[in-house]
C-alpha cells in the first residue's frame, strides 16, 4: 500500500514555542519523493519542501527544518520559535516511483499558534 | 510570478445540476489534477491529466468527469450534482519537482 499518516489532527502552541508535525509514510518502491505543503487560511498550498528517497540528509531553512529517516519511514517538519504567521495546515505527502506523478496526500496536520 | 486560477472561489448549485469547474495554468506544464479536500481525509486525487486530451482516473473519480482540449485548461464535471459533492476542490498543475495549486473552489450543493 502507498500511504501517508499524519497522526496529529490539531496542535495548538503559544508562540516561541517548537512544534514537530509528524509524517510516517508507506511505499513498496525503493525510489519516492516526499513533500510538505503549506496551506494558509487563504486556501492556496504553498510548496515548502521536496526530498528524494536516496538523500536521508536532514535540511534546515530557517526555522523550520525536516527529519528524513528511512529506518522509521518519517520525514518529520519542526517549526523552530514558532509565530502566529505559521498557523496554517501542513500537508505531508508522497510521489512513489511506480505512480507517475500522482501525489498522495497525508490528511493534514492544522497548527494554531496563539499569541 | 506562477499561477493556477480556478474561476470560482465559491459556488452554490442545486442537486441534479451540471457543474462545471474551470483551471487555467500559465506555467506551460503538462501534468494537471483535480483534488477534492475534506477534513479529516486530506486532499483525494479525482482527476488528473498528462497531456491535452488525455485523462487518467484517480482515487474517487465517481460522479465526475474532466476535460483537457488546451493544455492550460483542465475542466473538473460533475454531471448531475448530488449533496456528497459539497467540498473544497484544489486543481493543481506540476513540473516534475512540485505541485502548483489554484485558490480552490468551495462548492455546495444543496
Amino acid at each position: 500500500a502507498q500511504k501517508v499518516t499524519q497522526a496529529q489532527t490539531e496542535i495548538s502552541v503559544v508562540e516561541k514555542e517548537d512544534v514537530t508535525l509528524d509524517c510516517v509514510y508507506e511505499t513498496r518502491d525503493t525510489t519516492y519523493y516526499l513533500f510538505w505543503y503549506k496551506q494558509p487560511p487563504s486556501g492556496e498550498l504553498v510548496f515548502l519542501i521536496r526530498r528524494n528517497s536516496f538523500d536521508e540528509q536532514n535540511e534546515i531553512s530557517g526555522r523550520y527544518s525536516w527529519n528524513f529517516q528511512k529506518s522509521t519511514s518519517s520525514f518529520n517538519f519542526t517549526i523552530t520559535a514558532s509565530q502566529v504567521v505559521d498557523s496554517a495546515v501542513y500537508f505531508c505527502a508522497l510521489i512513489p516511483n511506480t505512480g507517475g506523478f500522482k501525489t498522495i496526500f497525508g490528511a493534514g496536520t492544522r497548527l494554531f499558534v496563539k499569541a | 510570478d506562477v499561477k493556477v486560477t480556478q474561476s470560482s472561489r465559491y459556488l452554490v448549485k442545486r442537486t441534479g445540476e451540471k457543474v462545471f469547474l474551470e483551471c487555467v495554468q500559465d506555467m506551460d506544464h503538462e501534468n494537471m489534477f483535480w483534488y477534492r479536500q475534506d477534513p479529516g481525509l486530506g486532499l483525494r486525487l479525482i482527476y488528473f491529466s498528462y497531456d491535452v486530451k488525455m485523462k487518467e482516473k484517480g482515487d474517487i473519480p465517481e460522479g465526475y468527469s474532466v476535460s483537457r482540449e488546451k493544455k492550460e485548461r483542465f475542466s473538473l464535471i460533475l454531471e448531475s450534482a448530488s449533496t456528497n459533492q459539497t467540498s473544497m476542490y484544489l486543481c493543481a498543475s506540476s513540473t516534475h519537482e512540485k505541485l502548483f495549486f489554484g485558490s480552490g473552489t468551495q462548492l455546495s450543493v444543496l
